[in-house]
């Protein structure tokens, strides 16, 4: 079975750092996706990592540790546009990756 | 096209009713996915195609609810006997791969189902 474990809601500054943090209980774990959700509009792709390790990519950047069944989205210099549902998914090894999402945690940037 | 397309992008039916919704995929795009998503949920897995074939549809709640992909392009997921639980909105992912190596999926809009 899956277990994906996220905060359901956190709030932050315009222009600060926030962490979003995401744990896993999966057998047969391959890599773990960061998904960003506006309001009403369809997931869009983040990051996957798969290797343990910071992955940055700009004002993102994604942490994996594969040992711990961990993994966090930092987001920096916060913007109002960054308020949005952040997905965590696990992938699974097989004949296919299956991918299984977590609740998502609503993030709202505040002035 | 340039994205993933789903029609309609609303859909408000009568319980008991049967319904389909569309998904046309980026071209090219081989894995096809179906996702339902409540409100305040992340989006949960029905069904996965590869091609034409249903490679996995452990996902789907029950035999209400079929998926076809006969061309092995656009996707239709049917819905019958609609029950109020059903409503939720219905995702489409698409990806250029044989999903062994997972990458990057893109998902449509969405089809908002409300069953009344």
């Amino acid at each position: 079975g899956q277990n994906i474990d996220q905060p359901t809601e956190m709030t932050a500054t315009e222009g600060a750092i926030v962490q979003i943090n995401c744990t896993y209980q999966t057998s047969g774990f391959n890599g773990l996706f960061w998904y960003q959700q506006h309001a009403g509009e369809a997931p869009t792709f983040l990051s996957y990592n798969v290797l343990d390790g910071l992955e940055e990519k700009g004002r993102f950047s994604s942490f994996l540790s594969r040992s711990k069944g961990y993994s966090y989205l930092l987001l920096k210099e916060l913007q109002m546009k960054d308020s949005a549902s952040y997905l965590c998914a696990v992938s699974r090894r097989g004949g296919y990756q299956k991918v299984t999402f977590g609740t998502g945690t609503k993030l709202q940037v505040i002035p | 096209g340039a994205g993933v397309s789903q029609t309609p992008s609303n859909k408000v039916t009568e319980k008991g009713k049967y319904v389909e919704l569309r998904c046309d995929p980026i071209s090219g795009h081989t894995a096809l996915y179906w996702y339902r998503q409540s409100l305040g949920q992340g989006p949960e897995f029905l069904i996965y195609f590869q091609g034409t074939g249903a490679a996995d549809d452990s996902g789907l709640p029950n035999d209400r609810f079929f998926a076809v992909r006969p061309e092995g392009s656009v996707s239709t997921l049917k819905i019958q006997r609609t029950e109020r639980g059903d409503s939720a909105v219905y995702l489409c992912a698409t990806e250029n791969g044989q999903g062994a190596s997972r990458t990057e999926a893109f998902f449509g809009q969405g089809t908002r189902l409300t069953v009344v």
